[in-house]
């Protein structure tokens, strides 16, 4: 089966760095997404990974290890607005996501 | 610039009456079209895809339907909605998701309560 693990909820400081992780098993591999979602509004698209290494996007990076299935978020400089919930995604060998349940990041000052 | 809508924003419906959600893309065409529900507190279910007009690929069965009698039209109906399909409803759309990202955009949402 396909699979997509990531921890439920994490919690940090303002001002702090925080990695999220992310673990698959997926039928193919054709990318990683990262996507943010605030509570009750649509997630929208952080990143993007298909390669082996780190994208970084400001105070957004992204990595990305094929070979061990795992793939992580860190969010740098960590300020109240980045509260949401980070959904991992895999595209699989028929171009479709699979998503992870997504992880809630609650940031206290 | 590409952008996608979605109508109502929210819908409190009887249990065993009808449904109808609609989404609409503006700003390109032939775009790959995607219906997906989330559950309170979990990830997202991928329901229906559509890669052109009459084109639905049904990931999950149940009382759901969907169908693309446009281009850029998308609809998500049911003839008797159960408690179980309360929800957020999440319309979304791509590019050929064969080449490049081709990150998935969504729409605003409609929330979904059946009592």
């Amino acid at each position: 089966g396909q699979n997509i693990d990531q921890p439920t909820e994490m919690t940090a400081t303002e001002g702090a760095i925080v990695q999220i992780n992310c673990t698959y098993q997926t039928s193919g591999f054709n990318g990683l997404f990262w996507y943010q979602q605030h509570a009750g509004e649509a997630p929208t698209f952080l990143s993007y990974n298909v390669l082996d290494g780190l994208e970084e996007k400001g105070r957004f990076s992204s990595f990305l290890s094929r070979s061990k299935g795992y793939s992580y978020l860190l969010l740098k400089e960590l300020q109240m607005k980045d509260s949401a919930s980070y959904l991992c995604a895999v595209k699989d060998s028929n171009y479709q996501l699979i998503w992870g349940a997504g992880t809630k990041l609650i940031i206290k000052p | 610039s590409q952008t996608i809508h979605q109508w109502p924003a929210t819908l409190v419906q009887p249990v065993g009456s009808p449904l109808s959600l609609e989404c609409t893309v503006e700003g390109t065409s032939n775009p790959n079209l995607y219906w997906y529900r989330q559950a309170a507190g979990r990830g997202l279910q991928l329901l229906f895809y559509s890669v052109g007009i009459g084109q639905i690929s049904s990931e999950v069965p149940q009382n759901l339907s969907a169908s693309r009698p446009q281009d850029r039209q998308f609809i998500l109906s049911s003839k008797k909605l159960l408690l179980s399909d309360s929800g957020f409803y999440l319309c979304a759309w791509s590019w050929d998701p064969g080449t490049g990202s081709n990150e998935q955009f969504f729409g605003p949402g409609t929330r979904l309560t059946v009592l």
